[in-house]
């Protein structure tokens, strides 16, 4: 079954370490997203890719980085200078055809991510 | 600025009670797309439905229900005959269209949750 995979689903990391998040597709999208979200609030954009080596950022994009080498993978990267890492990290990706820019996403199972 | 609104923090209801989850949005833009999404306790969003702002259709899918209103901005949500397996939470979502580098974007609003009792 297609779908998007990503792991772990649960993290911990002491504060001042980095840590990768992995988010793996194999709906042949070109899209791909990374969405943060806290309790009580909804998700907010850290970062989007649309196609491969290219990517731009969301509206929380401080204190992380990804990459796309590969269409099927968007990893992300909390580094220690993200002042609030703790929360609960959404991977999705959307087709990105013709004119139809606003595809639904399709969203992976998360990773809880607590750091102390 | 874009903004979705979910008044509804959380809503209780006791099986096989109809129940509507209020959406409000704010755009400047005349094109735009506007969502629902399901988050059950497993965490994954579930995608319900995708309305454009020239389509104010009313929409029925099972149980299922969806108000546009482009007069009042509102975008709102209806199960009819709720079941506890609707126990989630549901989020409402805002994309404008617009340049290449802007698409897919989502606007989210803050989620109201769902929670049908037996």
């Amino acid at each position: 079954d297609g779908g998007i995979t990503q792991s772990p689903k649960y993290l911990f990391r002491k504060e001042g370490q980095n840590v990768t998040l992995s988010c793996e597709q194999n709906l042949n999208h070109d899209a791909m997203y990374w969405y943060r979200q806290d309790p009580g609030q909804g998700l907010r954009l850290i970062y989007y890719s649309q196609i491969v080596n290219d990517f731009q950022k969301g509206d929380i994009a401080e204190g992380y980085s990804v990459s796309r080498e590969k269409k099927e993978s968007f990893p992300l990267t909390v580094t220690s200078a993200q002042k609030n890492p703790t929360a609960f990290y959404l991977c999705a990706s959307s087709m990105v055809a013709g004119e139809d820019y606003n595809s639904p996403l399709h969203f992976g199972n998360g990773t809880r991510l607590t750091v102390t | 600025a874009q903004k979705v609104t979910q008044a509804q923090t959380e809503i209780s209801v006791v099986e096989k009670e109809d129940v509507t989850l209020d959406c409000v949005y704010e755009t400047r833009d005349t094109t735009y797309y506007l969502f629902w999404y399901k988050q059950p306790p497993s965490g994954e969003l579930v995608f319900l439905i995708r309305r454009n702002s020239f389509d104010e259709q009313n929409e029925i899918s099972g149980r299922y229900s969806w108000n546009f209103q482009k007069s009042t901005s509102s975008f709102n949500f209806t199960i009819t005959a709720s079941q506890v397996v609707d126990s989630a939470v549901y989020f409402c979502a805002l994309s404008e269209v617009g340049f290449y580098n802007q698409g897919g974007k989502l606007i989210f609003g803050q989620g109201t949750e769902l929670s049908v009792k037996p």
